[in-house]
């Protein structure tokens, strides 16, 4: 069964940092890569979505990239804003999707 | 504004009642998927549907029962044999296919008590 894992659980950073979150998957047989926002007691905002024969993908200040074969995505996001803080969780997909437990981001104004 | 809603936002019920959850969606997707999420855990899957009357159990999907009689609806009961029901509840959307993105509603956050 694919397993998703995110390091680190929480991260804080003064505004203006570039940082990057990870996501690890142990079955690189997988359709897409998903990255998600979640803020606080609301549902899941989709940010970006990596198919499997891509390498990366960007939206504004965000980019997301996949490397099948180390079963490793990351999401960098440059020049952090307090609106960043949130909880940013990972999924893979294969015939299901597989969510991480997240990365709960605090940016200090 | 394409969508989906859940409602209600929060639910409270005393144990040993069955409760329904509402997901609707106006994306004409055919998928469809119920999601838990409890603290400091990732989301589990319950039940999903890829196509109308048919659907599929999850990883948790005891306790739990769905229906599917139209495409925008996917309706979630938890009944009393749900050991423990309370929990924040995700309902989610997607194309079918390989290359699927899904879309979440705003989440129900059920309390049973």
């Amino acid at each position: 069964k694919q397993e998703v894992t995110q390091i680190p659980a929480a991260l804080s950073v003064p505004e203006g940092e570039n940082l990057v979150l990870n996501c690890s998957f142990t079955d690189s047989a997988i359709y897409n890569l998903q990255w998600f926002r979640q803020d606080p007691g609301k549902g899941l905002t989709s940010l970006l979505l990596i198919q499997s024969s891509q390498r990366e993908q960007t939206s504004g200040r965000l980019n997301a990239s996949l490397d099948k074969s180390s079963g490793r995505s990351t999401l960098y996001i440059a020049a952090s804003q307090p609106g960043d803080s949130a909880t940013y969780l990972c999924a893979a997909s294969g015939n299901q999707f597989y969510f991480g437990t997240g990365t709960s981001l605090t940016v200090i104004p | 504004d394409g969508g989906i809603t859940q409602s209600p936002k929060y639910l409270f019920r005393k144990e040993g009642q069955n409760v329904t959850l509402s997901c609707e969606q106006n994306l004409n997707h055919d998928a469809m998927y119920w999601y838990r999420q409890d603290p400091g855990q990732g989301l589990r899957l319950i039940y999903y549907s890829q196509i109308v009357n048919d659907f599929q159990k999850g990883d948790i999907a005891e306790g739990y029962s769905v229906s599917r009689e139209k495409k925008e609806s996917f309706p979630l009961t938890v009944t009393s044999a749900q050991k423990n029901p309370t929990a924040f509840y995700l309902c989610a959307s997607s194309t079918t296919g390989t290359y699927y993105e899904q879309y979440f509603g705003p989440g129900t956050r059920l309390t049973v008590t």
